[in-house]
C-alpha cells in the first residue's frame, strides 16, 4: 500500500520560503502516468490545491500562487517536494501530499503538516 | 477558476438516515467530480471518483451521481463512522477546486 509522508519546518518566518518534501514508499512516482501534488487547508478553512507535477516534468499550478510555488519530483529519491517562497501569515496551513490518478483523483494522502508563518 | 457550491454547509443527522449532498459547479466539468471524506485531524479519504466510481474499499452504502453542473453524494444508511466532512472537487481543468465542505453532526 502507498504510503506518502511530508517533512520540513513547522515553522517558518514571513517573506522566507516555505520548503516540504514527500517522501513516497512505492515505485510509483517514476511513472508517468501518476501526478504528484500539493494541497492545504487554513485552519478551519477548506481545502486548496496548489499544484501538481509528474516525473518527466509537466507541471501545473493555481494562479493565485503560480509566480510564488514551484514543485519538483525527484524519482532517484522517491521524493517531490514543494517550495513556496515570500510566506506571509496566510500561508498558514495544513500542507497535504497527494497522488493524482490517471483517472484524476487525489487517491494517497499523506497525513499533513502544519506549517506556522511567523517571526 | 471554476467555483465548487456545497449544500448544504451542515446537516444534523440520526444513525440510519438517508443522507444527500449536493455539488453544483459554476460551469459543466462534464464527469471530473470527485468525493472525499475528512475526520478531524485526519487527511481527507477519497470516497468517489468520476462521479459514480466507488474508490477501492469504500463501503457500497455511499454513492454518487450526477453530470455536467449537479452531483450528489448519497449514504444509504448512515453509520457511526460516517460522522465526518465531505468534500467535492473538480478534475475537470486547473486549477482543480473543492467545495467548501458539508459537516455531518448527530441530532
Amino acid at each position: 500500500q502507498l504510503l506518502l509522508q511530508e517533512s520540513g519546518p513547522g515553522l517558518v518566518k514571513p517573506s522566507e520560503t516555505l520548503s516540504l518534501t514527500c517522501n513516497v514508499s512505492d515505485g510509483s512516482i517514476s511513472r508517468s502516468i501518476y501526478y504528484w501534488g500539493w494541497i492545504r487547508q487554513s485552519p478551519g478553512k477548506g481545502l486548496e490545491w496548489l499544484g501538481t507535477v509528474n516525473s518527466i516534468g509537466t507541471s501545473y499550478y493555481t494562479p493565485s500562487l503560480k509566480s510564488r510555488v514551484s514543485i519538483s519530483v525527484d524519482p532517484s529519491q522517491s521524493q517531490f517536494s514543494l517550495r513556496l517562497t515570500s510566506v506571509t501569515a496566510a500561508d498558514t496551513a495544513v500542507y497535504y501530499c497527494a497522488r493524482l490518478t490517471g483517472d484524476a483523483a487525489f487517491d494517497s494522502w499523506g497525513q499533513g503538516t502544519l506549517v506556522t508563518v511567523s517571526s | 477558476d471554476i467555483e465548487m457550491t456545497q449544500s448544504p454547509s451542515s446537516l444534523s443527522v440520526s444513525i440510519g438516515d438517508r443522507v444527500t449532498i449536493t455539488c453544483r459547479a459554476s460551469q459543466s466539468i462534464s464527469k471530473y467530480l470527485n468525493w472525499y471524506q475528512q475526520k478531524p485531524g485526519r487527511a481527507p479519504n477519497l470516497l468517489v471518483y468520476g462521479t459514480f466510481t466507488l474508490q477501492s474499499g469504500v463501503p457500497s452504502r455511499f454513492s454518487g451521481s450526477g453530470s455536467g453542473t449537479d452531483f450528489t453524494l448519497t449514504i444509504s444508511s448512515l453509520q457511526p463512522e460516517d460522522l465526518a466532512t465531505y468534500y467535492c472537487q473538480q478534475t475537470f481543468t486547473t486549477p482543480y477546486t473543492f467545495g467548501q465542505g458539508t459537516k455531518l453532526e448527530i441530532k
